[in-house]
């Protein structure tokens, strides 16, 4: 079976300061890893995708992520957070039969002007 | 179009009542998906339709009854609903291969309440 654990549910930090969102992964085959974004009253959003082309994943609204296989992390990172950043994210696993996407707990993120 | 479509974005109906969910996606995928997402929770999959076909069920209690009539839509049907299934349903749809290259791309759901 394939899981993510997030790291902390609730992130907050400062307008214009790195964001650092942890995502560990356990999968029992290559693992395909997303992070989606959800606004308030919303559905969710791609912002990235590793599926073993590059392990530097540059996605969308200046989110970046690393897949690192010897720690079995995804992190997800921004160098700059701005006020629109403030959403719940969430780190998903997918691979292996069943085409099943599996979803972390998630971690809110406070952006504080 | 890029887009999985959703509706109705909201609902409310009682327990006795029946009602449908639809999805509806135009990107030429053959695998959709049906989650649940309670308040300040991670979506659950409830259901796989891969080329139409029921693939997977976890376990969903019968008055959640999925359909697929082609390729293109997906329902979820409704019936004698508890107050705790009040929730943001997803839809969601995919190459069939699911994880690959394409990824999966959701609706902006459906917020049900069962009063």
């Amino acid at each position: 079976a394939q899981s993510v654990t997030q790291l902390g549910s609730h992130v907050s930090v400062s307008e214009g300061a790195l964001v650092l969102l942890r995502c560990n992964y356990s999968s029992s085959v290559p693992p395909y890893l997303f992070w989606y974004v959800q606004y308030p009253n919303q559905g969710l959003q791609l912002l990235l995708k590793y599926t073993s082309a590059a392990t530097l994943v540059k996605g969308i609204n200046g989110f970046e992520a690393e897949f690192k296989k010897s720690e079995t992390s995804f992190h997800l990172t921004k160098p700059s957070a701005h006020m629109s950043d403030a959403a719940e994210y969430f780190c998903a696993v997918s691979g292996g039969a069943g085409n099943k996407l599996t979803f972390g707990g998630g971690t809110r993120v406070l952006v504080k002007p | 179009d890029t887009e999985v479509t959703q509706t109705p974005k909201h609902l409310v109906m009682g327990m006795t009542n029946k009602k449908s969910l639809k999805c509806e996606q135009h990107m030429g995928h053959r695998a959709m998906y049906w989650y649940k997402q309670k308040a300040k929770k991670p979506p659950e999959l409830m259901f796989v339709y891969s080329y139409e076909k029921l693939s997977i069920n976890e376990s969903v209690p019968s008055r959640f009854s999925p359909e697929c009539p082609n390729s293109s839509l997906l329902n979820l049907h409704l019936h004698a609903l508890q107050p705790e299934d009040s929730a943001l349903y997803l839809c969601a749809s995919s190459h069939p291969s699911g994880g690959s290259n394409y990824g999966y791309t959701f609706g902006s759901g459906t917020r049900l309440t069962v009063v």
